[in-house]
This record gives C-alpha cells, sequence and structure tokens, in this order.
C-alpha cells in the first residue's frame, strides 16, 4: 500500500523566513496531494492541493511543487507569520474515485516572533 | 472551502455507554463521508468510509461492531462509539468528499471523546 513519509518533523523559523516541508510517497498511481493545517483542537483544514498533471501551484504565500519522477513534493510558505504555527499534514491520494489519503506524520512549525 | 460540521466537539462518558458524533455537510452533499482517529501528536489513521445509503467500509483492524456508522443522507454521517472503555478516548475526526469525482476533502472540527 501507498506509504507517506514527511520531514522535518518539527520546524522552527522567525517570523517573516520561509518554510518548506517535504513528503515522499511510494505509490506511483497516487495522484491528488493536498496539504492540511491542523490547529490544536481543532480539525485539519485544506490550505493547498496538487494534482499529478500540474508541476507547481501557487496561492499568494503558499506553494506546492510536485516531482511525480521522484515522487515527492513540497509545501513551501513564504514570509511566515505566528498564525502560521501549526502542525502540517501532507496526504496522496491514489484513489481516482474516492478519497483513500494516506496521511504523512506531520509537521509541527512554529513561526518565532 | 466547504464548510463541515461536527457535534459534539468534546464529550465525557462513562465506561461501558455509547457516545454519538455527529458529521454535517452544510452546504454541500457529500457522497461519501470519512471517518477518522487521532492519538495525541500522531497523524490521523482512517477508521472507515461510508457512503450514503450503503453500509460503510472499514478500514482493517477497526471493530464494525464497536463503532457503528450511519450515512442515512446526503449530508449526515454518524459515528456511534459502542460500549466506550478509557482506551478508545481519542480525537474523532470526520471529513466529507462533495460530489462524483471530485476529491477536495474537507474536515470537521473533531470530536475529542474521553472516556472515564
Amino acid at each position: 500500500g501507498e506509504n507517506v513519509e514527511q520531514h522535518p518533523s518539527t520546524l522552527s523559523v522567525q517570523e517573516g523566513d520561509s518554510a518548506v516541508i517535504k513528503c515522499t510517497y511510494s505509490d506511483s498511481a497516487s495522484n491528488y496531494f493536498p496539504w492540511y493545517k491542523q490547529e490544536l483542537g481543532k480539525g485539519p483544514q485544506l490550505i493547498i492541493d496538487i494534482r499529478s498533471n500540474v508541476g507547481e501551484k501557487k496561492d499568494q504565500r503558499i506553494a506546492v511543487t510536485l516531482n511525480k519522477t521522484a515522487k515527492h513534493f513540497s509545501l513551501h510558505i513564504t514570509e511566515t507569520q505566528p498564525e502560521d504555527s501549526a502542525v502540517y499534514f501532507c496526504a496522496a491520494s491514489f484513489d481516482n474515485y474516492g478519497q483513500n489519503f494516506v496521511f504523512g506524520p506531520g509537521t509541527r512549525l512554529s513561526v518565532l516572533p | 472551502g466547504a464548510v463541515v460540521s461536527q457535534h459534539p466537539s468534546w464529550v465525557i462518558c462513562k465506561s461501558g455507554t455509547s457516545v454519538k458524533i455527529e458529521c454535517r455537510s452544510l452546504d454541500f452533499q457529500a457522497t461519501t463521508m470519512f471517518w477518522y482517529r487521532q492519538f495525541p501528536k500522531q497523524s490521523l489513521m482512517l477508521m472507515a468510509t461510508s457512503n450514503e445509503g450503503s453500509k460503510a467500509t472499514y478500514e482493517q483492524g477497526v471493530e464494525k461492531d464497536k463503532f457503528l456508522i450511519n450515512h442515512a443522507s446526503l449530508t449526515l454521517s454518524t459515528l456511534t462509539v459502542t460500549s466506550a472503555h478509557p482506551e478508545d478516548s481519542s480525537f474523532y475526526i470526520c471529513s466529507a468528499q462533495a460530489g462524483t469525482g471530485g476529491r477536495e476533502a474537507f474536515f470537521g472540527q473533531g470530536t475529542r471523546l474521553t472516556v472515564v
């Protein structure tokens, strides 16, 4: 089955700096890769996603890149702010008709003021 | 994005009792809903997938008789934890997928269950 790894497990950056979180997946059939932000005591919130026919997607300060050959994708947050502090999960989906997400173990991001 | 509402947000129950958690899609019809369990500082683990009007599909190791899932309408799914024990204490999260072919998933705010 699919296996998603995520690094680093914790990340601390200074406010205004960039943060990069990387994920790798094992199943080449996976074709949808969302990123979720989870604040303490809350459910995950979709922040950006990318499909396998696209190499990069950007939404204001957030961008995601996908390398299908290497089977890895990354989340980039620029100009970080304290409110970006949260746990971020990547996921890979290998089912065209359903969800069947496999989540990475998560990255705890701390943005220091 | 679409809104998924989960209720209650937290619940404390006694060992041996049952607890029902509701998951509603507020502004879209969810043909498929998913239930996850999350232990502290860990990732989300899929428990089961439910499609409206049919039986839920449970992941390996999840007891279907203990975690009853009902998806009676396109906007509501319920998870009932039967005969709860302290080891069932966890954060339960639902998500919903809108329509056919769409793969975006929207999560509820989660329910923290504590069994005492």
